[in-house]
Order: C-alpha cells, then sequence, then structure tokens
C-alpha cells in the first residue's frame, strides 16, 4: 500500500480558499487519489478521486501534478463547516484504498 | 436512499467482558468493511467482505475479534475478550462493488466502544 503524508492540521479564515497537499511518493501506476472528510462523531464522507491532471465536483478540486507523487485538495471559499479531519487515500480503484492515515485537521476561523 | 446503519451507538464494558456490534450496509453494496479509530488516528481497516466471503482479515486480531456476513447483507463483529486498548469507533461501510467504476466508500455512525 502505498503510503500518504499529510500536514497534521491547518487553520483558516471563513472566506479563503483551502489547499491541503498529500505526498505519495510510492503511488503506483493503478493507483488512484482519494479524498474523505470527517466531522467529529461522524463516519468519513467521500470527498473526491482522481487520477491525474484535475478533477472537479460541486464541493472541490483536486490537482494531481504529472509526475503524481502529490495531489492537493482546495477547497473554494471555506466556511466554518468545513472544519474537519481530511483524508488522503492512495490505491487502486477496485480495492485497497484503505490505509487512512492521521489526516489534517482543518480548523475554519470566523 | 437510506445509509449505513450502525448499532449499539455507544457501548461501555468491562475487561474481559465480550461485545457485539451489527452492520447493515446500504442496500445492493457487495462490499462491506469494518473499520477501528482510536481517538486521534485515522481509521484503521480490519475485514473486507465481499458478499459473504472475506477478501482480506490481515489486521484483524483473530485470537480475540470475529466477524461474519451471512447472506451477504448484515454484519456482526464480536470482540471476546475486550481489552482496554480496544476502547475506539468501531465503523461499518460498504461500497457498491469492488469492480465498480467510482470506488467510494459510504460510512456509517460508528459504535463507540468504551473498555473500562
Amino acid at each position: 500500500l502505498a503510503k500518504t503524508t499529510q500536514p497534521i492540521s491547518m487553520d483558516s479564515y471563513e472566506g479563503q480558499e483551502v489547499n491541503i497537499t498529500c505526498s505519495h511518493n510510492n503511488i503506483a501506476t493503478n493507483d488512484y487519489i482519494t479524498w474523505y472528510q470527517q466531522f467529529p462523531s461522524q463516519g468519513p464522507r467521500f470527498i473526491i478521486q482522481g487520477y491525474k491532471t484535475k478533477v472537479t465536483n460541486e464541493v472541490a478540486s483536486l490537482f494531481i501534478p504529472a509526475d503524481r507523487k502529490s495531489s492537493t485538495l482546495s477547497l473554494p471559499r471555506v466556511s466554518l463547516s468545513d472544519t474537519a479531519v481530511y483524508y488522503c487515500l492512495v490505491g487502486t480503484r477496485a480495492g485497497n484504498q484503505f490505509y487512512f492515515g492521521t489526516g489534517t485537521s482543518l480548523t475554519v476561523i470566523p | 436512499e437510506a445509509g449505513v446503519a450502525q448499532s449499539p451507538r455507544y457501548k461501555i464494558i468491562e475487561k474481559r467482558q465480550s461485545v457485539a456490534f451489527w452492520c447493515n450496509p446500504i442496500s445492493g453494496h457487495a462490499t462491506l468493511y469494518w473499520y477501528q479509530q482510536i481517538l486521534g488516528q485515522g481509521p484503521k481497516l480490519l475485514i473486507q467482505f465481499q458478499n459473504n466471503g472475506v477478501v482480506d482479515d490481515s489486521q484483524l486480531p483473530k485470537d480475540r475479534f470475529s466477524a461474519e456476513r451471512l447472506k451477504g447483507v448484515d454484519s456482526t463483529l464480536k470482540i471476546q475478550p475486550a481489552k482496554l486498548e480496544d476502547s475506539a469507533v468501531y465503523l461499518c461501510a460498504s461500497s457498491l462493488n469492488r469492480d465498480s467504476r467510482t470506488y467510494e466508500q459510504y460510512f456509517g455512525p460508528g459504535t463507540r466502544l468504551t473498555v473500562t
């Protein structure tokens, strides 16, 4: 399993764009990158998944450089409700995306 | 669409007692997972089922933990006997299929276990 490295915590003011970077130097050719969000006392929730370049959905954007050794989750104009832990996972699309690591604890400040 | 259901939500037991958790995945989801999440850490996969067969249980402490998924739907996770270090949130998740185009796990609310 490809391990991932993320910052332990980040702070941001409301309304700002937040970028969380994940390092995955040992990513394999068939691996996808997936991000989950977890609020206190809840299970993780899928945010976005990508393989290369850029993926965007209604919640976030995911930027993946050509070498795919890192990825950046971008949250536009964060609000207080975006305060959560964000996990980056790497694995094949059909399976083994199970290593959550410790995640990045994002705190949005009013 | 109903989400993943888990019960109980909270459980307090003494060490050396036994406990069981129940999970009902999203209808039609073939793959079911049990995770253990210790406070301050990310979820750790314990066991993965594909229908009613075990795909991966390499991180399940088999001397005290057991899990089953009868008929490929509901699942139970049991701990017997419990230790203090088993205090954690036990999360159940399901996904449509291991070969689905979009791999996405849907998590339940979890069961918070406290072992005293």
